[in-house]
């Protein structure tokens, strides 16, 4: 139990496009959603804080507008890199939390390229 | 406010030689404890966990770990490093669970755990 995937796994794109990553929980409802980027040899840094039907919760330093989070259900959260530039290459992680748990469920990432 | 320090960020052990990977943390209120282990390309598995209770957890594929609150630390350990335990392993921390923002996850640099033949 407790699965959380991600798609897709892998994502290349052109400076200027945008890319959409999807965070599912599997089998059970989550009521948070985090996002995490991770750097080549380094730790996650959270990205954003997500609650089912509110709007996402950023952390400082990271943009809004460029990465826009939705987490329209209890099982789906969406982040979208807008008008992506080589510097938004990284590894994409999002974890995700039932109510009452303090347990994050981790999906296996998103490696973004962007060229 | 809450924090996690990993000394060391490559540790190598000979195969079945004891593994000792070290995490500090700091926390304003208790913390809850946890180790990942994340292979190349994947996402985190979490080995163990301390909430309450117990300050000797016990993890999957043989890890053990301690919470030592005057110390604060909670350093992870394998009597016996297997090569399939080469990985990178992070320490984090969050505060309870009504602790509000202390519920986010902040994890240390990250070890790399690499085995010897």
């Amino acid at each position: 139990g407790a699965v959380v995937s991600q798609h897709p796994s892998r994502v290349i794109c052109k400076s200027g496009t945008s890319v959409k990553i999807e965070c599912r929980s599997l089998d059970f409802q989550a009521t948070t959603m985090f996002w995490y980027r991770q750097f080549p040899k380094q730790s996650l840094m959270l990205m954003a804080t997500s609650n089912e039907g509110s709007k996402a919760t950023y952390e400082q330093g990271v943009e809004k507008d460029k990465f826009l989070i939705n987490h329209a259900s209890l099982t789906l959260s969406t982040l979208t890199v807008t008008s992506a530039h080589p510097e938004d290459s990284s590894f994409y992680i999002c974890s995700a939390r039932q109510a009452g748990v303090m347990e994050q469920y981790f999906g296996p990432g998103t490696r973004l390229t962007v060229t | 406010a809450q924090s996690v320090t990993q000394l060391g960020s490559h540790v190598s052990v000979s195969e079945g030689a004891l593994v000792l990977l070290r995490c500090n943390y700091s926390s304003s209120v208790p913390p809850y404890l946890f180790w990942y282990v994340q292979y190349p390309n994947q996402g985190l598995q979490l080995l163990l966990k301390y909430t309450t209770g117990a300050t000797l957890v016990k993890g999957i594929n043989g890890f053990e770990a301690e919470f030592k609150k005057s110390e604060t630390s909670f350093h992870l350990t394998k009597p016996s490093a297997h090569m399939s335990d080469a990985a990178e392993y992070f320490c984090a921390v969050t505060g309870g669970i009504s602790s509000g923002s202390a519920r986010q996850l902040t994890f240390g640099s990250g070890t790399q755990l690499t085995v010897l033949p």
